[in-house]
């Protein structure tokens, strides 16, 4: 089955404790990305990658690094995390193909409140 | 900068009603997406739309696409419970090559029995 797995899926933490979120793809996709939701903001673009060893800032990186060693997996790290960055956070990815649609796969969500 | 917005922000409708949410971009694009969220859950792709004047349908919901207004619309035919959710539009960057996606702020959905 096509999907984008996360983990963990629930996180309760404190400040300043760095913590990895996890996520894998298995559509052997090019672009993958993080985007982070809160109430009355949308989805914002946090980082993004078009390809291994390819990453760039989306408009809320601050806070937040990433890596992409591999192509099916695109960690998102918080080094030193605080309360603003609770939120609930998608791991998407998308074929960047020459006939691709730009579709999103979004995966299941990871809930994180730093304390 | 590309800004997309969605209206109704709310939308309380009746079982068997029509309407229709409305999506308008700022910038030239030529790539428009349609999901759908279920409360704490992922984002369910439901439309690709991917020239002017697309359209498309699936069960009770059709997608349009009208580039030159830059303006999406979801139309709801005879709304049942189930179709309950937050419903984004996401906009592409016209001729980016990032896949980038720019969300609307969503419009929550709430069908009454």
């Amino acid at each position: 089955e096509a999907q984008v797995t996360q983990n963990p899926r629930y996180l309760i933490t404190v400040t300043g404790k760095k913590l990895t979120v996890t996520c894998s793809q298995n559509m052997n996709h090019e672009y993958m990305s993080w985007y982070r939701q809160d109430p009355g903001l949308g989805l914002r673009q946090i980082y993004y990658s078009m390809n291994v060893e390819v990453t760039d800032k989306g408009d809320v990186p601050e806070g937040y690094k990433v890596s992409r060693k591999e192509k099916r997996n695109f960690p998102l790290i918080l080094e030193s995390p605080s309360p603003n960055q609770t939120s609930l956070y998608f791991c998407a990815s998308s074929s960047s193909g020459g006939k691709n649609t730009g579709e999103l796969f979004f995966g299941e969500g990871s809930r994180l409140t730093v304390l | 900068e590309l800004k997309v917005e969605q209206n109704p922000l709310f939308l309380s409708m009746q079982e068997g009603k029509n309407y229709t949410i409305y999506c308008n971009y700022s910038t030239t694009s030529d790539r428009l997406y349609w999901y759908r969220q279920d409360p704490g859950k992922s984002l369910e792709s439901l439309f690709v739309l991917l020239s002017n004047g697309a359209v498309k349908q699936e069960g009770r919901l059709m997608a349009s696409l009208d580039t030159k207004a830059r303006l999406s619309t979801l139309h709801i035919t005879a709304a049942v419970h189930d179709l309950s959710a937050t419903y984004f539009c996401a906009v592409a960057l016209y001729g980016g090559a990032t896949n980038k996606l720019i969300f609307g702020t969503g419009t929550l959905l709430a069908v009454q029995p």
